[in-house]
């Protein structure tokens, strides 16, 4: 199986400061068809997974534009550019490149 | 718009099984595969399997293999995860999400199943 390292797995960030987390695949996670299925979630407490990023870079409709994803291969990045409070929570990545799809262990995000 | 909603809260004894329902609206359910993704209490999100509502084709993660049933009812718009031989240790959110591999967009709000004698 595929397996996806998050780092930090913990970020304490300043209101107004950027944050970024990193994704690094075991193996590259370009898939045959040419695509890289590397998607981004959001996961506040209590809540079901939110649906930030797909396709390495390409923001799901409703995701804020502060919010962007980068990377190829087997390294990705989820930047925020100015965190704000409401985007206290877990972030995973997951490929779906490869079967069993797997997830990240989450990066937590919380207010210094 | 969108929406995926499940079945409710089930409590379960060791061994037993458990069926959770998802039910799709908002989008032609044929056109989207389902995925089921598992969140242990305090833990991780791990992915189950997917099941393609046009065809009923499914893919299962070896872990569950043997253990795990996908299975969709066209006519309502429904996906179906059966889970056997419950263990302590399958206690756990249960979570239904639309898929189109590129990513799972929509999710259900999930479906909290406890397993203890």
């Amino acid at each position: 199986d595929i397996v996806l390292t998050q780092t930090p797995l913990s970020s304490p960030v300043t209101l107004g400061q950027p944050a970024s987390i990193s994704c690094r695949s075991s193996q590259s996670l370009v898939h045959s068809d040419g695509n890289t299925y590397l998607s981004w979630f959001q996961q506040r407490p209590g809540q079901p997974p939110r649906f930030l990023i797909y396709r390495i870079s390409t923001r799901f409709s409703g995701a804020p534009d502060r919010f962007s994803g980068s990377g190829a291969g087997a390294d990705f990045t989820l930047k925020i550019d100015r965190v704000e409070a409401e985007d206290v929570g877990v972030y995973y990545c997951m490929q779906a490149t490869q079967f069993p799809f797997t997830f990240g262990p989450g990066t937590k995000v919380d207010i210094k | 718009q969108v929406q995926l909603v499940q079945s409710g809260t089930e409590v379960k004894k060791p061994g037993a099984s458990v069926k959770v329902s998802c039910q799709a609206s908002g989008y032609i359910f044929n056109e989207y595969y389902i995925s089921w993704v598992r969140q242990a209490p305090g833990q991780g999100l791990e992915w189950m399997g997917w099941i393609n509502p046009s065809s009923g084709a499914t893919k299962y993660a070896q872990k569950f293999q043997g253990r795990i049933t996908m299975t969709r009812d066209t006519s309502m718009t429904t996906a179906y995860m059966e889970l056997t031989s419950l263990r302590p240790d399958d206690t756990a959110v249960f979570y239904c999400a639309r898929d189109d591999r590129s990513g799972c967009d929509y999710w259900g709000q999930g479906t909290l199943v406890t397993v203890s004698s």
